[in-house]
This record gives C-alpha cells, sequence and structure tokens, in this order.
C-alpha cells in the first residue's frame, strides 16, 4: 500500500520563527490533507490540498503531485500552534474517505 | 449542526469484555471512518464505510465489527476485548464531491486491563 513519511518527526521552535514541514508519499494521490492535533488530542482540518497551493493566514501547504511530496508552512509560529501535524493521503483510485496517516510532526512552540 | 458526535469519551473494559463506541454525524456525510491512535503514532484506519449497507476493512480490522444502517451513524463493536486493543478511538465522517475533507469526533478514550 501507499506510504506516507513526515519530517522532521520532532521540531521546537522559538515563538515567532518560522517553519516547514514535509510529507512524502510513495504513490499517486487524489486526495491529501493536513491536520493539527492539538494538545487536547482534537484533530483539526487545516488543508484539503491533492496538488497546488493554499494558504490560510499564517499557514500555507503546497502539494507537487507529480514529485509525491506535499509542505506546510507556519509563519510566525505562536505558542498555540504547538500540537502534532499530520499528512494524510487516500491512494484509491477514486476518494473513498478512507486515509492513509503518516506518523506526524510533533511541534512546540515556546514563548 | 453538532458535526461528529462520539461517545462515551472514556471507557474501562476488563479483557473479554464487548462493547460499542458510538459515532453520529448530522452533516449527511456518505463517507464514515473508524480510526484508532496508539501512543507516538498516526492514526491507522479500521473500517470505513462509502454509503449506508456498505462497509469494508482498513489497515487494522481484526476484533472490530462495524455496521451502516443509517447515513448518520456508524458503530465499531469490540467483540471480546483484549489489551491490545487499549487506545484512542477517531470516528470521522467526509463528503466528497469537488473535494474530500474529512472531519473528526473529539475521540473516545479505551483502556482494557
Amino acid at each position: 500500500g501507499i506510504q506516507v513519511e513526515q519530517s522532521p518527526p520532532d521540531l521546537i521552535l522559538q515563538e515567532g520563527a518560522n517553519s516547514t514541514l514535509r510529507c512524502n508519499f510513495s504513490d499517486s494521490v487524489n486526495n491529501l490533507q493536513w491536520f493539527h492535533q492539538n494538545p487536547w488530542g482534537q484533530l483539526i482540518n487545516l488543508f484539503y490540498i491533492p496538488s497546488g497551493t493554499k494558504q490560510n493566514g499564517r499557514l500555507s501547504a503546497t502539494t507537487v503531485a507529480t514529485e509525491r511530496y506535499s509542505l506546510l508552512y507556519i509563519s510566525s509560529s505562536q505558542t498555540t500552534d504547538s500540537g502534532v501535524y499530520f499528512c494524510a493521503v487516500d491512494g484509491g483510485s477514486s476518494n473513498t474517505g478512507k486515509l492513509i496517516f503518516g506518523q506526524g510532526t510533533t511541534l512546540q512552540v515556546k514563548p | 449542526n453538532a458535526g461528529v458526535t462520539q461517545t462515551p469519551k472514556f471507557q474501562v473494559l476488563k479483557t473479554g469484555q464487548s462493547m460499542t463506541l458510538q459515532c453520529a454525524q448530522d452533516m449527511n456525510h456518505e463517507y464514515m471512518s473508524w480510526y484508532r491512535q496508539d501512543p507516538g503514532m498516526g492514526l491507522r484506519l479500521i473500517h470505513y464505510s462509502v454509503g449506508a449497507g456498505i462497509t469494508d476493512q482498513g489497515e487494522v480490522p481484526n476484533g472490530y465489527n462495524v455496521s451502516r444502517s443509517t447515513t448518520e451513524d456508524f458503530p465499531l463493536r469490540l467483540l471480546s476485548a483484549a489489551p491490545s486493543q487499549t487506545s484512542v478511538y477517531f470516528c470521522a465522517s467526509s463528503y466528497c464531491w469537488d473535494k474530500c475533507e474529512q472531519y473528526f469526533g473529539p475521540g473516545t478514550r479505551l483502556t482494557v486491563t
């Protein structure tokens, strides 16, 4: 099946710093999403981005489908950005609602 | 909309007991899924459904049953709980048309002793 690898596994930032999280996947995908899991365990949908670039405030994401990777950019980080960031893909022939998750990047933003 | 709701929030079972984790969504989403999350790991798909009456297995289906009699509900049954099923369980739903965003419930933390 499709493999999803995220890097780095852990990241510690000072408040105000910028960061880039990477997601590599082993096969073509028709669905790629980025999620943030906050310290209380809730999974929040950040981006649906099987290809192209999107921005939402201080966060943006780019997926280069032909090269099988996606990047999540966090600018001017805040302590509330702390948590785990997951990349998840659906590698089926069509969208089926079943996602394969990477292992996540744990981000800690220090004040 | 309440979104995706899960009950209970916490549960402790003894080995061999059975129970049902409840999941409901009020967004009329066609797709629903169950995942488990173990410490330091990403989520792994247990079972999923593409519509009422249709279910299929994910990566880790052993020890779990599902059914989908209505669009709204997707219960997960543990037939005979084992300590290896200690985990946090997440239910999710999505509507796949022009895009396919998945929305998660708050999770159920299950401990099997």
